[in-house]
C-alpha cells in the first residue's frame, strides 16, 4: 500500500519559517492535500493540490511538491499555528484499491 | 454555509454495535462524496472510507470492510457509519468529511464524534 512519511515533530520560533514534509514514493505525481488540526478540533484544509490556498487560509501558508516530497511552508510562524498537520493524497494504484492515504502527522511546536 | 453535524458520543460494551450519524446543509448533498475518517486517542487520521451522497456506492478501507457500512439517506441529507463487533481498538473520535469528487480535497469537516468501546 502507499505510504506517506512525516517527521513526527518540527520546532520553530515565532516569526521564522517552518517546512513540514511528506514523503512518497513518486509523490510529485499525485495531487497533496494538507491539513491543519488543533488540539481537540477538527481538520481544517489548508492547502490543496500542492499549492492551492482555500479561501479564508493565511497567505503564509504554502505548498510545493517535486519528486518524492511534498513541503508545507509557513512563513512568519505565529503561536497560533501550533497544531498538527497531515497529509493527504489519493491513490489509484491496483494494489491500493481506491484509496485516500494520511501521513503519520507532524506537529508543530512554536517556541 | 456549508456545515455538517455529527450526531453525540457514544460508550459501547465490546461486541456492540454502534451507528454515527452526520447531517449535511448548506449544500447540494447529493452532488458531492462523503467519507469518514478514524482518529484514535493520540493517534493519526486514518481514511475509512466514501459513499457518493446521491447514489449510495461505497468503497472502503481494506482494513475496515468487513467492519463497517455507509449509508445515505438523500431525504434528510445524512450520512451514517455502521460500526460492527466494536473492540476497544475502535475507541477513536470518528469524523465526516465533504469532498469534491473520490479524488478530491476534504474541504469541511463534522465536528467528530467520539466512541468509546469498553468491556
Amino acid at each position: 500500500s502507499y505510504v506517506l512519511t512525516q517527521a513526527p515533530s518540527v520546532s520553530v520560533a515565532p516569526g521564522q519559517t517552518a517546512r513540514i514534509t511528506c514523503g512518497g514514493d513518486n509523490i510529485g505525481s499525485k495531487g497533496v492535500h494538507w491539513y491543519q488540526q488543533r488540539p481537540g478540533l477538527a481538520p481544517v484544509l489548508v492547502v490543496n493540490d500542492d499549492y492551492e490556498r482555500p479561501s479564508g487560509i493565511s497567505e503564509r501558508f504554502s505548498g510545493s511538491n517535486s519528486g518524492n516530497t511534498a513541503t508545507l511552508t509557513i512563513t512568519r510562524v505565529e503561536g497560533g499555528d501550533e497544531a498538527d498537520y497531515y497529509c493527504q493524497v489519493w491513490s489509484d494504484k491496483s494494489s491500493d484499491h481506491m484509496i485516500w492515504v494520511f501521513g503519520g502527522g507532524t506537529k508543530l511546536t512554536v517556541l | 454555509q456549508v456545515h455538517l453535524e455529527q450526531s453525540g458520543a457514544e460508550v459501547k460494551k465490546t461486541g456492540a454495535s454502534a451507528e454515527v450519524s452526520c447531517k449535511a446543509a448548506g449544500f447540494t448533498f447529493s452532488a458531492y462524496f462523503m467519507h469518514w475518517v478514524r482518529q484514535a486517542p493520540g493517534q493519526g487520521l486514518e481514511w475509512m472510507g466514501v459513499i457518493n451522497a446521491r447514489t449510495g456506492r461505497t468503497t472502503y478501507a481494506q482494513k475496515f470492510q468487513d467492519s463497517i457500512t455507509m449509508t445515505t439517506d438523500t431525504s434528510t441529507k445524512t450520512i451514517y457509519l455502521q460500526l460492527r463487533t466494536l473492540k476497544s481498538a475502535d475507541t477513536a473520535m470518528y469524523y465526516c468529511a465533504r469532498s469534491t469528487g473520490t479524488a478530491g480535497r476534504f474541504d469541511y469537516w463534522g465536528q467528530g464524534t467520539l466512541v468509546t468501546v469498553s468491556s
